[in-house]
């Protein structure tokens, strides 16, 4: 099965910019998640979609830190303006939801943003 | 509240050498446990998983046993390889709001 897409790989901007982020999940996962992962430290839930409902922003920075799951599917993650502290790769991941034990999250490769 | 500790990086070993990664969580109800691997400039990947007290999860050589009484889930294998090199993540499952909760992860050097 195909797994987590996301796009773009590496994004470099100058701080005060704008950037977004794309991802497509699993078919037929209804949960999905965007995390931070600074260098060196382990992920940080951003927001958590469960179908286009949000089940979990609380750390997320709604300052300038927005997101959208159209449709229960694709979900966009945006940063407008950045900051030097942004710099960071920007996980998404997906899994079945629901009450399924075990349920684990599949990853994407994840974008390595750099804020100049 | 639930959260997950593992111990500090990185860890050095020679190949061939036994490997011990501890992880312990603190959680409210009854979580499923996990092990994620992460490769330079990639995304975490499972490694393997546990769902209730006394499971094994096991994968690639790497176990590691759910141990309700001291709340762990260390991670072993008995022989690295220089291709085991990599981040190691424990994190637990809140299975009432399907959210994860990392470790800040462990990295593993393997010398040849």
């Amino acid at each position: 099965e195909a797994g987590v897409a996301q796009s773009p790989r590496y994004k470099i901007i100058e701080k005060r910019q704008s950037v977004a982020f794309w991802c497509n999940p699993i078919s037929g996962h209804a949960t999905l998640y965007w995390y931070q992962q600074i260098l060196g430290q382990g992920p940080k839930l951003l927001i958590q979609f469960q179908n286009n409902g949000v089940v979990d922003d609380s750390q997320l920075p709604k300052d300038r830190f927005s997101a959208e799951r159209l449709k229960g599917v694709d979900s966009t993650l945006k940063i407008q303006p950045a900051k030097l502290e942004d710099s960071a790769v920007y996980l998404c991941a997906s899994s079945l939801g629901g009450t399924v034990k075990g349920a684990e999250a599949f990853f994407g490769q994840g974008t390595r943003l750099t804020v100049v | 509240g639930n959260s997950v500790t593992q111990m500090e990086g990185p860890v050095t070993l020679s190949e061939e050498a036994f490997l011990t990664i501890n992880c312990t969580y603190t959680a409210t109800g009854y979580p499923s446990l996990f092990w994620y691997v992460q490769y330079p400039g990639e995304g975490l990947q499972l490694l393997l998983k546990a769902t209730k007290a006394d499971d094994k999860g096991s994968n690639k050589g790497f176990e590691a046993t759910y141990r309700k009484e001291t709340t762990s889930f260390h991670l072993e294998k008995g022989s690295v390889q220089v291709s085991d090199s990599a981040v190691y993540f424990c994190a637990l499952s809140d299975p009432r709001f399907n959210k994860f909760y990392f470790g800040s992860g462990t990295k593993l050097n393997v010398k040849p």
